[in-house]
């Protein structure tokens, strides 16, 4: 199977910083897809096909990547943003997510 | 407006069996891929089975091969996990989902 790493496992950030979350794959994939899930609530797609923003997610966010190294972008954080993130992909059978970045807000 | 609704969780023993059920609406089921997905407490996502939109092929991770089956009822839009054999392993809230949409999740707890 496809394992993703994700880095870094926790960051923390003040409103208006600049934070960058990676996923590394064990094998080239054609996409990635990334989820918020802010605590108690159900995982939601955030962004999808490796740089496609979700409905509703704000454009501070973007993603970028190919092969086996992809990220997630967020260009001025502001305090909303604050929760753990998951990649995803399904390149490949069976679909896998990466263990998950958990931002904080300072 | 697309809605998933999980049912049938709780706390069962190791070794019994739990069948979960997803009541989807606000789409036409029938035309999507549909998977569950796991989060044991305090940890990350993890993919449990898929099923193509027909019901013609599913995929399941290893741990649960040969003691859970992913099913469908495209007439009544509802997806389906039975789970047998459990394990104190297999405690997590599970997640029914076609990718762009999450159900809130169904608690279950495998213990004695």
């Amino acid at each position: 199977e496809t394992v993703l790493t994700q880095s870094p496992t926790t960051t923390a950030a003040s409103p208006g910083e600049k934070v960058t979350i990676t996923c590394r794959a064990s094998s080239s994939i054609s996409y990635m897809h990334w989820f918020q899930q802010k605590s108690g609530a159900s995982p939601k797609l955030w962004i999808y096909d490796t740089s496609k923003l979700a409905s509703g997610v704000p454009n501070r966010f973007s993603g970028s990547g190919s092969g086996t190294s992809y990220s997630l972008i967020i260009s001025s954080i502001e305090s909303e943003d604050g929760a753990p993130y998951y990649c995803q992909q399904k390149s490949s059978e069976p679909p896998t997510f990466g263990s998950g970045t958990k931002l904080e807000i300072k | 407006e697309v809605q998933l609704v999980e049912s049938g969780g709780g706390l069962v023993q190791p070794g019994r069996s739990l069948k979960l059920s997803c009541a989807a609406s606000g789409f036409t089921f029938s035309n999507y891929y549909m998977a569950w997905v796991r989060q044991a407490p305090t940890k990350g996502l993890e993919w449990v089975a898929s099923i193509t939109n027909s019901g013609g092929s599913t995929y399941y991770r290893d741990s649960v091969k040969g003691r859970f089956t992913i099913s469908r009822d495209n007439a009544k839009s509802t997806l389906y996990l039975q789970m047998d054999s459990l394990r104190s392993e297999d405690t997590a809230t599970y997640y029914c989902t076609r990718g762009d949409a999450w159900g809130q999740g169904a608690s279950v707890t495998v213990s004695s």
